[in-house]
C-alpha cells in the first residue's frame, strides 16, 4: 500500500495563475518532505523541502504547505509559467533513525501550464 | 561534477535474458538509491545502501532482481530473467545523507 499518495494524476493552469499539486501521506512518522521536478527523459531534480517543525517554507515562486494533523502537503507555484510544465512529486521520509534516508514517493501530478 | 550516471540510456531485451543497469554515484555521496517509476506505482524504491552496504531491499520485488555495490562509486541493478512486465524506467539516485536525493537520468527499459 502506498505511504505517500497524489491523487491527482494531472492538472492544468494558464500562465500567470496559481498551481496547487496536493499530496497525503499515511505514515505519521514521517517529519520530512519534498518535492522533486522531472521533465521527460530526465531524472526527477529536487525543488523544495520542508521539515515537520515548520507548516511553511518558501522558495521564490514555489511555497510548500504542511498540515501535520490532516497528512497534507501542498505545493503552490505562483505565477505559474510553461517552463513549470513536468510532471510532479512528493516524497517523505521519517527523518531521523534508521530509515532517515529512506524516502516514500508518490506517483506524480504532471503539470500542463497553457500560454 | 557529472551527476549520477547511469548506463545504458535505453535496453530493449527479449523476455528470458538477464539485464544488467548500472550507476555511478556522485564522489563523496554515501547511500545509493535504486528506484522503478510505472505508470501506475510512480517511483517504487527498490534497495538502497549506506556506505556500500545494503540497508533495505524490501522493494525488490522477487529472487529475479538483485544488487551489487561493489565499491563507492559503482552500482549494479540485475533482472534475471526478464519479464515484460519489468518494463519501466529505472533510476538510480545518490546522496550524501540527509535528504535531497540526486537521480540519474534513469534507464528505460523494455522487454519484449
Amino acid at each position: 500500500d502506498q505511504q505517500v499518495k497524489q491523487n491527482s494524476p494531472s492538472l492544468s493552469v494558464q500562465e500567470g495563475r496559481i498551481s496547487i499539486l496536493n499530496c497525503d501521506y499515511t505514515n505519521s512518522m514521517f517529519d520530512y518532505f519534498l518535492w522533486y521536478k522531472k521533465y521527460p527523459a530526465e531524472g526527477p531534480t529536487f525543488l523544495i523541502s520542508i521539515s515537520s517543525i515548520k507548516d511553511k517554507n518558501e522558495d521564490g515562486r514555489f511555497t510548500v504547505f504542511l498540515n501535520k494533523s490532516a497528512k497534507h502537503l501542498s505545493l503552490h507555484i505562483v505565477p505559474s509559467q510553461p517552463g513549470d510544465s513536468a510532471v510532479y512529486f512528493c516524497a517523505a521520509s521519517e527523518g531521523s533513525g534508521r530509515n532517515f534516508n529512506k524516502f516514500y514517493f508518490g506517483s506524480g501530478t504532471k503539470l500542463n501550464v497553457k500560454p | 561534477d557529472a551527476g549520477v550516471i547511469q548506463s545504458p540510456r535505453h535496453e530493449v531485451t527479449e523476455m528470458g535474458q538477464e539485464v544488467t543497469l548500472r550507476c555511478k554515484p556522485i564522489s563523496g555521496h554515501n547511500s545509493l538509491f535504486w528506484y522503478r517509476q510505472t505508470m501506475m506505482r510512480g517511483l517504487e524504491l527498490l534497495i538502497y545502501f549506506n556506505n556500500n552496504v545494503p540497508i533495505d531491499d524490501s522493494g525488490m520485488p522477487e529472487d529475479r532482481f538483485s544488487a551489487k555495490m561493489p565499491n563507492a562509486s559503482f552500482s549494479t541493478l540485475k533482472i534475471q530473467p526478464s519479464e515484460p512486465r519489468d518494463s519501466a524506467v529505472y533510476f538510480c539516485a545518490s546522496s550524501p545523507g540527509g535528504g535531497g536525493y540526486t537521480f540519474g537520468s534513469g534507464t528505460r527499459l523494455t522487454v519484449v
